[in-house]
């Protein structure tokens, strides 16, 4: 089983819908959870960290459910822009260098 | 510029040969990561340099890949007789220091060498 799953995708979103994917992780020791962006052929970008009591950054919503071992990110109202891979990463308190990356999900909006 | 540069962006070798590859970091930052990124696949880590710190070298898939950091600056990825599964994306990023309060997660990152061994 690996360490940090992702369902790939891809998932195919009519623009100013609202998505969610989740990622589920293996290790319940792991303390710190993010979700990075990746565009084609492009490097990864932090799109936001996620927090026990979940976060929002305008569009996007990050939570945690610790008891299930997952974390999820929800788009609202979802641009053309938004299409691109999006990367769940796992690392442990302390070592926080490890990050665990998943192999991502990717998402598609259509006009 | 001001972020990560990485050379050459592309490079295509021939079975056998040795490469090495270049990272820049941003300019203060401390820690140093490459990464190996396949089609398809998340991201591998390879190796982590942070400051004088003996590097963490526990990714590299064999003792033909090795690596070095100048100077807490600049790094040289190097693969030694290159095979046909080292063909993949190699990443490098750099960060504050992972250990400190101003880390947050955030990696910035190159925008990758592709290799492609023939």
């Amino acid at each position: 089983r690996k360490e940090v799953e992702q369902d790939p995708g891809p998932f195919n979103v009519p623009e100013g819908a609202t998505v969610a994917f989740n990622c589920t992780y293996s290790n319940s020791a792991s303390q710190s959870f993010f979700w990075y962006r990746q565009d084609c052929r492009k490097e990864p970008k932090l799109l936001m960290s996620v927090y026990s009591s979940g976060n929002e950054d305008g569009r996007f919503t990050a939570q945690l459910n610790r008891a299930s071992q997952y974390i999820s990110l929800l788009i609202r109202d979802s641009k053309l822009s938004d299409s691109a891979t999006y990367l769940c990463v796992v690392s442990f308190m302390d070592s926080n260098y490890q990050l665990i990356w998943g192999a991502g999900t990717k998402l598609i909006i259509k006009p | 510029g001001a972020g990560v540069s990485q050379s050459p962006s592309n490079k295509v070798t021939e079975k056998g040969k040795d490469v090495e590859l270049r990272c820049d970091p941003i300019s203060g930052h401390t820690a140093l990561y490459w990464y190996r990124q396949s089609l398809g696949q998340g991201l591998e880590f390879l190796i982590y340099f942070q400051g004088n710190s003996a590097p963490d070298k526990s990714g590299l898939p064999s003792d033909r890949f090795s690596a070095e950091r100048t100077g807490g600056s600049v790094s040289t990825l190097t693969i030694q007789r290159t095979q046909q599964e080292d063909s993949a994306v190699y990443l490098c990023a750099s960060s504050r220091n992972p250990s400190g309060q101003g880390f947050k997660g955030e990696l910035f990152f190159g925008e990758g060498s592709r290799l492609t061994v023939l």
